[in-house]
C-alpha cells in the first residue's frame, strides 16, 4: 500500500508571500496526483490532479498553479497568497483501475 | 443543484444507537461509491467502497447503494464515540479519474 507525504503540516504566511507545499508518494508507481483544499467546516475543493510527469490539469482559476516534476512529487505554489487562501490542502492518490483515493495527511495553511 | 448532495449535519446520537448517514445524487453515470471518515485536522481515510448496487458489509459498518433512487447510505451499528468524525460521501463514473463528494456529515457519538 502507499504512504502519502506532506509538508509542511502547519503555515502561517503573510499575505503576499509565496508558498510551496510539497507531496511525495511512496509504494505506488505513475500514480494520479490530486490537491485538494478544505476550508473550516466546508467540504473538499478540487484544485488540480495530475496523471503523469509534468501533465496538469487545474478545476479552479485562482492563483494557485501546480507541478509534476517527478513521478511520485506533486507540487502545490503560489507567487503571492491571498487571504482566501487559508485552508487545509490535501494531497490525495488515486489509481485508474479503481477510481478510489487516498489521502495524505494534510498541511494546514493561515494567511494573515 | 448540486450533483451530490449530503446533510452536513450535526448529527448527534448516543453511544450503541444506530447511525444513518446518507447521500442523494444526480449523475446516473455514477459507478463507484465510496465512504470516506475524517477526523478533526485529519486528512479522509477510505472507510468503504461499493461498486454499482447492493449492500457491502465491514464489521460494524454497512453501505448501500440504490442506483434506480440514486441514494447511497451508511449505516453504522454499535456506535462508539471513536466514531466522531466528519463522514463524506464520493463517487465517480467509470474512466473519471475523478470524484464528487459530499459537504460531509458531521456526527457526534455522547457517551
Amino acid at each position: 500500500s502507499q504512504t502519502i507525504h506532506q509538508w509542511p503540516a502547519t503555515l502561517v504566511q503573510p499575505v503576499g508571500s509565496p508558498l510551496s507545499l510539497e507531496c511525495t508518494v511512496e509504494g505506488t508507481s505513475n500514480p494520479n496526483l490530486y490537491w485538494y483544499r478544505q476550508a473550516a467546516g466546508r467540504g473538499l475543493q478540487l484544485l488540480f490532479y495530475s496523471v503523469g510527469i509534468g501533465q496538469i490539469s487545474s478545476e479552479v482559476p485562482q492563483n494557485l498553479s501546480a507541478s509534476r516534476p517527478q513521478d511520485r512529487q506533486f507540487i502545490l505554489s503560489s507567487k503571492k497568497l491571498l487571504l482566501s487562501d487559508s485552508g487545509f490542502y490535501l494531497c490525495a492518490v488515486g489509481t485508474a483501475s479503481t477510481d478510489t483515493q487516498y489521502f495524505g495527511p494534510g498541511t494546514r495553511l493561515t494567511v494573515l | 443543484q448540486k450533483e451530490v448532495e449530503q446533510d452536513p449535519g450535526p448529527l448527534s446520537v448516543p453511544e450503541g444507537a444506530i447511525v444513518s448517514l446518507n447521500c442523494t445524487y444526480s449523475n446516473s453515470a455514477f459507478q463507484y461509491f465510496m465512504w470516506y471518515r475524517q477526523y478533526s485536522r485529519k486528512g479522509p481515510e477510505l472507510l468503504m467502497y461499493t461498486y454499482s448496487s447492493g449492500n457491502k458489509e465491514d464489521g460494524r459498518f454497512t453501505a448501500q447503494v440504490d442506483k434506480s433512487s440514486k441514494y447511497i447510505s451508511l449505516f453504522i451499528r454499535d456506535s462508539q464515540p471513536s466514531d466522531s468524525a466528519t463522514y463524506l460521501c464520493a463517487m465517480s463514473a467509470q474512466g473519471a479519474q475523478k470524484l464528487v463528494f459530499g459537504q460531509g456529515t458531521r456526527l457526534t457519538i455522547n457517551p
